[in-house]
This record gives structure tokens, C-alpha cells and sequence, in this order.
């Protein structure tokens, strides 16, 4: 299974809104990625987890809030999100957090709009 | 720090024909990876294929191949006998020690196959 999971696919909220975007993934990997993308744009690194820690955080807004219950799963915690932070966030893994060839494994990706 | 550059937003390319991607690169790391990754309209990320800093031969993955210029900091990706399915958005990413070893995106070159 070389496959990362991520829903829903599209998700509408309101800026009064508490949601969540879940990631899944059963390759054994130990490094877990939040990536946000705006249209015409590259993916922007928001979070990393090594071995279910929070290594990186780039400076992303307390709005977003970043969980891995378990090496498998990961989540994004969603609150009071503003129109601009719509986009598609993309979830990535990989086998080791870094280093190597290994490449990341990325989700189909979850579309928010913020309304 | 670590930055990718890809001059080309746009290209069409007929098919059957081979096409050629730019990307460009600058880093003070001595080791690094770079990556080409496809980006289909449905959004997801796909790894297309790898050229570490150290390796002596271009790497090749099917129809692609990377055009690896260490000297001139260049890792071109050609696609060969060119689909209708190769259409798609295509990323050169590099990771090295210097940024973490946090993949960084160029801002991407978007491909259209014609018939």
C-alpha cells in the first residue's frame, strides 16, 4: 500500500467554523507533512512530524493546530479561519524525516474554502 | 539557504515529441537531493523521479530522465515520446541540510500535451 489518504476532498467553513482535515497513511513511514497551496503556487511547508513529534513549524498561525495521535494518522485541526487561508493542503509522508533519497508520498490533497 | 528556480510557466508540447524542463538551483550545501514531482489538475503530487549531489549518472525513470549539471547548478527534467496524459503542472524541489532538509518547491512549469 504506497498510498496516503487524506478527507475530505472538499471542505466548506465559515470563519466561526471548528473543523478538521485527516491524513492516513500505512507504509510504516516516520515523517508526516502539512503543505499548504494556493492556485498557481507551489506547495509552502506548514508542519512536520518526526517519529509522531512536532519537529517543524513554520511559523503557521495558531489558527491551525497540527495532531498525530499515531504513526499512521495526522490531523489539522481547523479554528477561526480567515477567507485568505483557503486553499488545497496537501499531506505528505515519508519513510525517514529526512535525508536520502526518500522522496515524499503525497495525499490527493483537501480543497478548503473559507467563506 | 536553498532556491529553486523554473524560468518557464508555460509550455505546449506536441505529442510523441520530447520536451524539456527547466530548473535551476542554489545551495551552500555540499549534499542535497532534487526532486521533479507532476501535478495533475486533480491536485495530487506525484514523484516523478530523484538525482542525488553525489551521484555520478543522471537518473532515469521510464520516460524521464534528469539532465543533472552540477557545475552550472541545473537539473532539467526531459520527458520523452510525450502523452496527452503528461499534461499537468511539474515541480523541481531540492532538499539539503542547510534548510533543514525541508523540501523546497520551485514555482513550476505547466505543461500542455496537443494532439
Amino acid at each position: 500500500d504506497t498510498e496516503v489518504t487524506q478527507t475530505p476532498k472538499h471542505l466548506v467553513m465559515g470563519m466561526t467554523n471548528k473543523k478538521s482535515l485527516k491524513c492516513e497513511q500505512h507504509m510504516g513511514h516516520r515523517a508526516m507533512y502539512w503543505y499548504k497551496q494556493k492556485a498557481k503556487k507551489p506547495p509552502e511547508l506548514m508542519f512536520v512530524y518526526s517519529y509522531e513529534k512536532l519537529s517543524i513549524n513554520e511559523s503557521v498561525p495558531s489558527r491551525f493546530s497540527p495532531e498525530c495521535p499515531n504513526s499512521s494518522l495526522l490531523n489539522l485541526h481547523l479554528h477561526a479561519l480567515q477567507p485568505e487561508d483557503s486553499a488545497l493542503y496537501l499531506c505528505a509522508s515519508s519513510p525517514l524525516p529526512a535525508g536520502g533519497s526518500d522522496e515524499q508520498y503525497f495525499g490527493p490533497g483537501t480543497r478548503l474554502t473559507v467563506t | 539557504a536553498q532556491k529553486i528556480t523554473q524560468t518557464q510557466p508555460g509550455m505546449f508540447v506536441q505529442e510523441k515529441e520530447a520536451v524539456t524542463l527547466d530548473c535551476t538551483y542554489d545551495t551552500s550545501d555540499p549534499s542535497y537531493g532534487l526532486f521533479w514531482y507532476k501535478q495533475p489538475s486533480s491536485g495530487e503530487m506525484i514523484f516523478l523521479i530523484y538525482q542525488g549531489s553525489y551521484d555520478q549518472q543522471n537518473a532515469t525513470e521510464g520516460r524521464y530522465s534528469l539532465n543533472f549539471q552540477k557545475a552550472r547548478k541545473s537539473a532539467n527534467l526531459v520527458i520523452s515520446a510525450s502523452q496527452l496524459g503528461d499534461s499537468a503542472m511539474y515541480f523541481c524541489a531540492m532538499r539539503g541540510t542547510a534548510a533543514g532538509n525541508k523540501l523546497t518547491f520551485g514555482g513550476g512549469t505547466r505543461v500542455l500535451v496537443k494532439p
